[in-house]
């Protein structure tokens, strides 16, 4: 069974511009969350979905925005970048998002902002 | 407010070594903890999930335990390999009802030397 896929797993933007992050669940699951994840933060919880809605939402700007497709794969989107927004974007999946259901992470993209 | 504090912040131990990761939290209503073990570059893996119930659980060398009295958690790794270098995460979530919610400590970063 294939894991959580994540594209790019690199990507170098300058400050102003836009990104938009891919994330494949593994097959069947269909609760898909974002992370941000920083050397001085650690890992801050961006948002959850779960059959196309968000379920769930952290404490970032609206700058950051994302949506799920009827198969499950789902887009983060990052607009008018920010130095600060230089970190690790990790994707997880899970079968529901409630209760013990293990979360499996993606690889990351690691997003660069100059 | 709902934290996860772990320590020590980073750590060395020369191989074959063993070692303890602490993790304490202030998380209400507690439903379960879990520890990750994050390789550089790449995504988190669950080690171990513990429940308010379990007192112990293991994986091979990795031993978590709980403490529900005193909110405290503990990773013991047995007989210590390079391989054993990563960060390692604890995370636990808070669940009642229909309010559902990741606290994730800041981790552990483990260096093994030869």
């Amino acid at each position: 069974k294939a894991g959580v896929t994540q594209t790019p797993r690199y990507l170098i933007k300058t400050r102003g511009q836009q990104v938009t992050l891919s994330c494949s669940p593994i097959s069947g699951h269909r609760s898909v969350s974002w992370y941000q994840q920083t050397p001085g933060q650690g890992l801050q919880f961006l948002f959850e979905y779960f059959s196309e809605t968000q379920r769930n939402k952290g404490n970032f700007p609206g700058r950051f925005s994302g949506r799920q497709f009827s198969n499950s794969r789902s887009e983060m989107n990052v607009s008018t970048l920010e130095l600060g927004d230089s970190a690790l974007y990790l994707c997880a999946s899970s079968l529901v998002p409630s209760g013990s259901n293990e979360q499996f992470f993606g690889p990351g993209t690691r997003l660069t902002v100059l | 407010k709902n934290q996860v504090e772990q320590s020590p912040q980073s750590l060395i131990i020369l191989e074959g070594k063993n070692c303890t990761l602490q993790c304490n939290y202030t998380v209400s209503p507690f439903s379960n903890l879990r520890w990750y073990k994050q390789d550089t570059g790449r995504g988190p893996v669950s080690l171990t999930i513990m429940t308010f119930s379990e007192n112990t659980k293991s994986n091979g060398r990795y031993t978590a335990t709980l403490d529900a009295d005193t909110k405290q958690s503990s990773l013991h790794i047995t007989a210590s390999q390079l391989s054993d270098s990563a960060s390692y995460i604890c995370v636990v979530r808070a669940q009642s009802g229909g309010y559902n919610k990741l606290i994730f400590g800041a981790g552990t970063r483990l260096a093994v030397h030869p």
